[in-house]
C-alpha cells in the first residue's frame, strides 16, 4: 500500500512569489492535514480537510490557504512568501478526521525562501 | 490554551543505557496523547496513542506511560537505530480534533 506522497520535496522560492504543495493521502483516506514544521516551533497546525470541506483551521494569516478535491487529493498554497516561511510542510492522511490513530505523515516538502 | 512541553530537548546515550524522556501537557478534556518517531527527511511516524491516565504501551524497547500532567517515554537498552527526534503531540477536548505538537527530544544513541 502506497504511502502519503507529497510533491514537490524541495523547493526554493524568493520572497514575494507564491507555491502551490500537493498531497496526495493513502488510498481510501479522506482526511487530510497540513502542518509546518520548523525548529524554533516544532509541528504547527495550518488546516486540515475531509470531503472537501476544511474542517479545522490553525492560527496562520490568510496567505495561507489549502484545498481538497474530490479523489481526496490536496493542496496548499502560500502567497505573498516571507522569509519565516521557510520551513517543512508535513500532509498527514488518515481515514477520518476524527481517528487520529490511523494518521500517517508524508515525507514533507522542504521550501526555502530566500 | 493547550500547551505541550517536551524535555530534555537532546539527549545523548549509550548504546545499552535507559532513559527517560517527558511531555508536560496542558489541555483542556484530554482525548489522546501520541507519541511520534521522526528520523532526519521524514516525515513523523506513529508510535502510540494515549487515553486516560494510568494507561501504558509498550512496543519493543519504548514504554509510554501517562498521568494526568504528564507522559513518560521510556527507553530500555537502546541501540543505535533507536536515535531519532520523539515527538509528543495532545488532542484537547475542544471542538476541533487538531493535534498540539511539542518541539521533541532529539535522541541520540552511541555505540
Amino acid at each position: 500500500k502506497a504511502g502519503v506522497t507529497q510533491t514537490p520535496r524541495y523547493l526554493i522560492k524568493t520572497r514575494g512569489q507564491q507555491v502551490t504543495l500537493s498531497c496526495s493521502p493513502i488510498s481510501g483516506h479522506r482526511s487530510v492535514s497540513w502542518y509546518q514544521q520548523t525548529p524554533g516551533q516544532g509541528l504547527q497546525f495550518l488546516f486540515e480537510y475531509f470531503s472537501e470541506t476544511q474542517r479545522n483551521k490553525g492560527n496562520f494569516p490568510g496567505r495561507f490557504s489549502g484545498r481538497q478535491f474530490s479523489n481526496s487529493r490536496s493542496e496548499m498554497n502560500v502567497s505573498t512568501l516571507e522569509l519565516g516561511d521557510s520551513a517543512l510542510y508535513l500532509c498527514a492522511s488518515s481515514l477520518d478526521w476524527t481517528n487520529r490513530e490511523t494518521q500517517y505523515f508524508g515525507p514533507g516538502t522542504r521550501l526555502l525562501v530566500l | 490554551e493547550d500547551q505541550v512541553t517536551q524535555s530534555p530537548e537532546a539527549l545523548r546515550l549509550q548504546e545499552g543505557e535507559s532513559s527517560s524522556l517527558n511531555c508536560s501537557y496542558t489541555v483542556s478534556g484530554l482525548r489522546g496523547l501520541f507519541w511520534y518517531r521522526q528520523d532526519p527527511g521524514k516525515g513523523p511516524e506513529f508510535l502510540f496513542t494515549l487515553y486516560s491516565a494510568g494507561e501504558e504501551k509498550e512496543k519493543e524497547r519504548l514504554k509510554a506511560t501517562l498521568t494526568k500532567k504528564e507522559s513518560f517515554l521510556h527507553i530500555t537498552a537502546p541501540k543505535p537505530e533507536d536515535s531519532a527526534t520523539y515527538l509528543c503531540a495532545v488532542q484537547g477536548g475542544g471542538a476541533t480534533n487538531k493535534l498540539i505538537f511539542g518541539t521533541g527530544t532529539l535522541l541520540a544513541v552511541q555505540p
